[in-house]
């Protein structure tokens, strides 16, 4: 079964670090790009940015670029969304997706990870 | 950037009506546009991608058309199932959302 399977919920304070994660299975990791995709409670989605697993191009939303950063480690087939100064706007659900078609951008996401509900607060 | 703008942004329904919700690009996405539903705590579900080609598993009850900057997504007959939120995405190199649309009793 190809699935995600994304870290559990964090609670964090304003000004630390944090770094959640989206694991793949089921299918070939390289070959798929990975997005993130923000919630923030009770509002709509938000494209983060996207990375190629198999040589880590990545492409950020222009509102995300500078404030999170995208990464992915092909050799345990997992995505990873990290920041390195929370803020209370933080506070959000975070999901993971992944498009239909390998190999490229350019495909509406069919799988996606459960989500993982972020918390910053002093 | 490419904006998409999505309406209605809420919408009252009854069981067997009709729907329509319409999504319009700042620019011409061709046909790369997909429409996602959300339910309350639940990751968003592809229903139509390539703005219209319906997703396996998805009823035939729900169908996407449009090209260009102009997209519309059809409930032909709303099941009770079908109240929840409803995304469009464009999807080229990069991807927006619209804001959404509740549909709603």
């Amino acid at each position: 079964e190809v699935q995600l399977v994304q870290s559990g919920a964090e609670v964090k304070k304003p000004g630390e670090s944090l770094k959640i994660s989206c694991k793949g299975s089921g299918y070939s990791f390289t070959n798929y790009w990975i997005g993130w995709v923000r919630q923030m409670p009770g509002k709509g989605l938000e494209w983060m940015g996207i990375i190629y697993p198999d040589d880590s191009n990545t492409r950020y939303s222009p509102s995300f670029q500078g404030q999170v950063t995208i990464s992915a480690d092909k050799s345990i087939s997992t995505a990873y969304l990290q920041w390195s100064s929370l803020k209370a706007s933080d506070t959000a659900m975070y999901y993971c997706a992944r498009p239909g078609e390998p190999y490229t951008a350019i495909s509406a996401s069919d799988i996606w990870g459960q989500g993982t509900i972020v918390t910053v607060s002093s | 950037d490419i904006q998409m703008t999505q309406s209605p942004s809420t919408l009252s329904a009854s069981v067997g009506d009709r729907v329509t919700i319409t999504c319009r690009a700042s620019q011409s996405i061709s046909i790369w546009l997909a429409w996602y539903q959300q339910k309350p705590g639940k990751a968003p579900n592809l229903l139509i991608y390539k703005a219209s080609s319906l997703e396996g598993g998805v009823p035939s009850r729900f169908s996407g058309s449009g090209s260009g900057t102009e997209f519309t997504l059809t409930i032909s007959s709303l099941q009770p199932d079908d109240f929840a939120t409803y995304y469009c995405q464009q999807y080229t190199s990069y991807r927006t959302f619209g804001q959404g649309t509740k549909v709603e009793v």
